[in-house]
């Protein structure tokens, strides 16, 4: 059974660009969550979406928003893109809304702006 | 924030067991244990969860205090591919997903 796929795996923008980021579930699976990781702050929940609804949203400004579609697959977006939103951008996917023990992380995308 | 405390690194040779501690006092009682591996420059791995009894899977074993304020991650029989940052996150497993990281645990299994 295929894993997590997030595409593209690296991407390179200027300030001021806006960014989409794409993840593909495993299949089966309704809930899909995203991550931010840089190097100062750790991982840090961005968002979380089941049957094409926000169920959760951590702390991070309106520039990041996401969605999912009606097969579960997911993306978000980053619009006028700082420095400080170069990160390794994770997405993960489980199989309920009971809160599944086991969630499954994506390899990644990587941002980076310049 | 997160609701645990785990050393900032720690190492073990090839071989040994790898005991990883996690401080989580003010742990509420519907709350689980659950922990995650990060290997260098790959998505976050499930590894093992619990309420308040140990727990083993063929990855690991969780021991938790009976108070429950404390619990320690073992791999049994640590292998070079098992360095990687480890994650003890405390949560309620009921309508999200939400996990919040702490710093983790920088795991160096050596030869």
């Amino acid at each position: 059974k295929a894993g997590v796929t997030q595409t593209p795996r690296y991407l390179i923008k200027t300030r001021g660009q806006q960014v989409t980021l794409s993840c593909s579930p495993i299949s089966g699976h309704r809930s899909v969550s995203w991550y931010q990781q840089t190097p100062g702050q750790g991982l840090q929940f961005l968002f979380e979406y089941f049957s094409e609804t926000q169920r959760n949203k951590g702390n991070f400004p309106g520039r990041f928003s996401g969605r999912q579609f009606s097969n579960s697959r997911s993306e978000m977006n980053v619009s006028t893109l700082e420095l400080g939103d170069s990160a390794l951008y994770l997405c993960a996917s489980s199989l309920s809304l009971a809160g599944s023990p086991e969630q499954f992380f994506g390899p990644g995308t990587r941002l980076t702006v310049l | 924030d997160a609701k645990t405390t785990q050393p900032p690194s720690m190492d073990c040779a090839e071989g040994r067991a790898a005991n990883l501690p996690c401080n989580h006092s003010t742990i509420s009682g519907n709350e689980y244990v659950y922990w995650y591996r990060q290997i260098h420059s790959q998505g976050p791995q499930y590894i093992i969860h619990g309420l308040k009894n140990n727990e083993t899977n063929e990855m690991a074993s969780l021991i938790i205090t009976e108070d429950r304020k404390s619990s320690t991650l073992i791999l049994p029989h640590a292998t070079l591919r098992d360095t990687a940052v480890y994650y003890c996150i405390v949560r309620v497993p009921r309508n999200t997903d939400k996990l919040i990281f702490g710093t983790g645990t920088r795991l160096q299994v050596f030869p």
